[in-house]
């Protein structure tokens, strides 16, 4: 089955500083992997995805995301924090025959002044 | 499209109660799909349904809860009676089978649960 971990319930950056949010997953065939952001009072709205091609994935927003089978990873990056960027976000993998979606338990991302 | 619709989306009862939660998905989507979200244990995915037939509900938490969708517009989910526990912000979302395996759901905003 696959299972995706996020590492740190809680981030915490300062405005303008590069923002790294970790989850590793597992899987037993190749993986497609989604980041989803939250933001309060809202439901979940896609932010990327990987399937396959460039392990290198751009999302909305300025976030970007790795592949790296190696270290069975999909870290989501963005270069500079900025306050409207808090929020809760989750890592999620695609199981069940391509139709049940697993989710991390999320991190949060508090962006200081 | 105004997207997925859910009400009520607050909802404060008292144990023991019915509660009900309504949900219109996007127009043209084949799965609607039930999540529950609470501190403790995050995102379950409770039930999902295709062409408004049941597929899978092994998430849902016992018999107290239960799940229909009479047509591709419409699906409810039932707590019956309800209890303390259950208390958590229930999300629904859809999206189409062209998207099965890269698509992205479609969440409705929530309709947060509070169980006295």
């Amino acid at each position: 089955a696959q299972s995706v971990t996020q590492l740190g319930s809680h981030v915490s950056v300062s405005e303008g500083a590069l923002v790294l949010l970790r989850c590793n997953y597992s899987s037993s065939v190749p993986p497609y992997l989604f980041w989803y952001v939250q933001y309060p009072n809202q439901g979940l709205q896609l932010l990327l995805k990987y399937t396959t091609g460039a392990t290198l994935v751009k999302g909305i927003n300025g976030f970007e995301a790795e592949f790296k089978k190696s270290e069975t990873s999909f870290h989501l990056t963005k270069p500079s924090a900025h306050m409207s960027d808090a929020a809760e976000y989750f890592c999620a993998v695609v199981g069940g025959g391509g139709n049940k979606l697993t989710f991390g338990t999320g991190t949060q991302l508090k962006v200081e002044l | 499209d105004a997207g997925v619709i859910q009400s009520p989306r607050h909802e404060v009862t008292e144990m023991g109660q019915e509660v009900t939660l309504r949900c219109k998905p996007i127009s043209g989507h084949d799965y609607l799909f039930w999540y529950r979200q609470t501190m403790m244990r995050g995102l379950e995915l409770l039930i999902y349904f295709n062409n408004n037939v049941p597929i899978d509900d092994s998430g849902m938490p016992e018999d107290r809860f239960s799940a229909k969708m009479p047509n591709a517009s419409f699906s409810t989910l039932k707590i019956q009676p309800s209890e303390p526990r259950d208390s958590a912000v229930y999300f629904c979302a859809s999206r189409s089978l062209a998207d099965t395996y890269t698509g992205e759901l479609f969440f409705g905003e929530g309709s947060r649960l509070t169980v006295l």
